[in-house]
């Protein structure tokens, strides 16, 4: 059974570039979360959709960052211009999540996308 | 608000002994907990969870956790601790049945390390 899958695993670009991240999440699944990782910040929740349709983006840090989710088996995280700052490790997850039980089931994380701005 | 705290940034450990990581919440009504691991350049993978029931939950690789809800903390256990048992370990906790979010807090993370 297929994980989650992130491309790219690693990514550097200069700043001002354009950074698009890609996720696939677990089929069936109906949940996918986007986040964060720094030494600084630790794991950040930027936002989730579920059934395709952003729930809360609270946690996307400012304009620059945008999240699409097309269709239940493809989401985007684009950073646009990208900046220094924005260096981090950013992971996708997704859980399944209908019903009165949601929430009590795990989210799986894919192995994540190592950005680098310089 | 919700919140989770995890005291210890490391726990340093011997190969064979017990070991424990500490996790402490805070969250109206019943929490639903969670405690994952992450291996270097890896996503976080969960171990176990804590829904209802039985305080006491079992989990991957031999790991179990303890639910209290008087003192609210969830620490993570290993009766005999091994070499690669050393990553990083997150709790996380939401609100129980009737949250209105999906959403899970996670704690700052424990590095365990285990010396052979």
């Amino acid at each position: 059974d297929a994980g989650v899958i992130q491309s790219p695993r690693h990514e550097v670009t200069e700043m001002g570039q354009e950074v698009t991240l890609r996720c696939k999440p677990i089929s069936g699944h109906d949940y996918l979360f986007w986040y964060r990782q720094t030494m600084m910040r630790g794991l950040e929740l930027l936002i989730y959709f579920n059934n395709n349709v952003p729930i809360d983006d609270s946690g996307m840090p400012e304009d620059r960052f945008s999240a699409k989710m097309p269709n239940a088996s493809f989401s985007t995280l684009k950073i646009q211009p990208s900046e220094p700052r924005d260096s981090a490790v950013y992971f996708c997850a997704s859980s399944i999540g209908t019903g009165v039980m949601s929430g009590n089931q795990p989210q799986h994380f894919g192995d994540g996308t190592r950005l680098s701005i310089l | 608000a919700q919140s989770v705290a995890q005291p210890e940034d490391q726990v340093n450990v011997a190969e064979g002994n017990p070991l424990t990581v500490k996790c402490t919440y805070s969250v109206s009504g019943n929490p639903y907990l969670f405690w994952y691991v992450q291996y270097p350049n890896r996503g976080l993978q969960f171990l176990l969870k804590y829904i209802t029931g039985d305080n006491l939950v079992k989990g991957s690789y031999g790991f179990e956790a303890e639910f209290n809800k008087s003192q609210t903390s969830f620490h993570l256990k290993k009766p005999s601790a091994l070499v690669s048992d050393s990553a990083l370990y997150f709790c996380a906790v939401r609100k129980g049945y009737g949250g209105a979010t999906n959403k899970l807090i996670f704690g700052t993370g424990t590095l365990l390390a285990v010396q052979p």
